[in-house]
């Protein structure tokens, strides 16, 4: 069974903290993804990964970035949170030959 | 640009009753298409897929087939469980991305 696992299940951090989201995978997985879910819009892609550090823009990266230095570790980083950034971050992963994805538990991010 | 539309929720149905939870997309092409799960308190699971036009996708007794012709992707059930209570999303592939739909919150009363 592929694992995917984030560093947190909550996360409480304070408006201007620099914050750090990672996600580890244990299927040698070329693709690599983050995604933010709100209530009413689903899941939208923040930014992806196709290889390490290759990175690609999704749809709503502003005041986001990311860093894949190994093959199984994708981490998300909010250089200065703020409160419009308070949300569930769902990490997932993806081999380059299937369109299945699969997700980690995700981890729920307040900001005060 | 793609997109994926899924009836707004909460869907309450009654242990035993049959579901049907709406999904229409646009797209070029011909993606794939998904259903996930969402089990509170948890990640995202893959429910089911289809890759191409008629196929029908099935798991744990539920169904949706790709139908080209209306663009949905409709998921069906014939008899839901109080465990089935979940939050349902519909997607499709775009380039190896996924584009979401809204999700549909479900609540199975016994």
């Amino acid at each position: 069974d592929v694992k995917v696992t984030q560093s947190s299940r909550y996360l409480v951090k304070r408006t201007g903290e620099k914050v750090f989201l990672e996600c580890v995978q244990d299927m040698d997985h070329e693709n690599m993804f983050w995604y933010r879910q709100d209530p009413g819009l689903g899941l939208r892609l923040i930014y992806f990964s196709y290889d390490v550090k290759m990175k690609e823009k999704g749809d709503i990266p502003e005041g986001y970035s990311v860093s894949r230095e190994k093959k199984e570790r994708f981490s998300l980083i909010l250089e200065s949170a703020s409160t419009n950034q308070t949300s569930m971050y769902l990490c997932a992963t993806g081999g380059s030959r299937t369109d299945t994805q699969y997700f980690g538990p995700g981890t729920r991010l307040t900001v005060l | 640009g793609n997109s994926v539309t899924q009836m707004e929720g909460p869907v309450t149905l009654s242990e035993e009753a049959f579901l049907t939870i709406n999904c229409t997309y646009t797209a070029t092409g011909y993606p794939s298409l998904f259903w996930y799960v969402q089990y509170p308190g948890e990640g995202l699971q893959l429910l089911l897929k289809a890759t191409k036009a008629d196929d029908k996708g099935s798991n744990k007794g539920f169904e949706a087939t790709y139908r080209k012709e209306t663009t949905s992707f409709h998921l069906e059930k014939g008899s839901v469980q109080v465990s089935d209570s979940a939050v349902y999303f519909c997607a499709l592939d775009s380039s190896y991305k996924l584009i979401f739909g809204s999700g549909t919150r479900l609540l199975v009363r016994p």
